[in-house]
């Protein structure tokens, strides 16, 4: 069964203070790792896609890296329209589909 | 363009009630998407229809029935709604199966 775990569930910032998230996933063979953004009372966003270790995305202060066990996502100093939850999502190809990790509630203090 | 849009956006049952849940896109997407969405439970696929013509059950189906009317649009209905089903519902759309897929803005479902 695959199984995808996101850590901190809840992380603060202040308006320039960049970190990471991270997202840790088990799959019996991984065809893409998505990242989704949510913002209070809305659908999920997509940001990236991922298909291989090693690979990188970026898209203004996000970047999203992924190795064979886990996929961070690296926000450099962020601005407090960044807040928002973010997902991870990883494609096995198996019945379940699409299996979504319960997110990082991203907060950033101005 | 619209992208994926859902009807309604509120809803509130007595529990026994039926309703159907719409979802339409508008992107020429060939698969079509239903989660619920828990506190603490993550996005959890209800069931998914891979293209027009077919269905297929996902992690939670029980309870739950849907319908891939056309190309367009993919109805979730609920026969005879319980408490255990109030959730914020989701419905998606991907080109395929292999793409990144994209979300309506969700129903907000209330079983008394």
């Amino acid at each position: 069964e695959d199984q995808v775990t996101q850590s901190p569930e809840a992380l603060r910032l202040q308006e320039g203070e960049s970190s990471s998230l991270n997202c840790s996933y088990t799959v019996s063979g991984l065809r893409g790792l998505f990242w989704y953004r949510q913002d209070p009372g809305k659908g999920p966003e997509f940001l990236f896609t991922l298909y291989s270790a090693g690979e990188e995305k970026e898209k203004e202060r996000l970047k999203a890296t992924l190795t064979k066990k886990e996929s961070f996502l690296h926000i450099t100093a962020p601005k407090p329209e960044d807040s928002a939850t973010y997902l991870c999502a990883v494609d096995s190809g198996g019945y379940q589909k699409v299996t979504f990790g319960t997110g990082t509630k991203l907060q950033v203090i101005p | 363009n619209a992208g994926v849009t859902q009807t309604p956006k509120f809803q509130v049952l007595k529990t026994g009630q039926s309703m159907t849940l719409q979802c339409a896109q508008d992107m020429n997407h060939n698969s079509m998407y239903w989660y619920r969405q828990d506190p603490g439970m993550g996005l959890r696929l209800i069931y998914y229809s891979a293209s027009e013509g077919t269905t297929d059950k996902g992690e939670v189906p029980n309870g739950y029935n849907v319908s891939r009317l056309n190309k367009r649009e993919f109805s979730l209905r609920l026969e005879s709604a319980a408490p255990s089903q109030t959730s914020v519902y989701f419905c998606a759309s991907a080109q395929s199966s292999y793409n990144e897929q994209f979300f309506g803005p969700g129903t907000r479902l209330t079983v008394l």
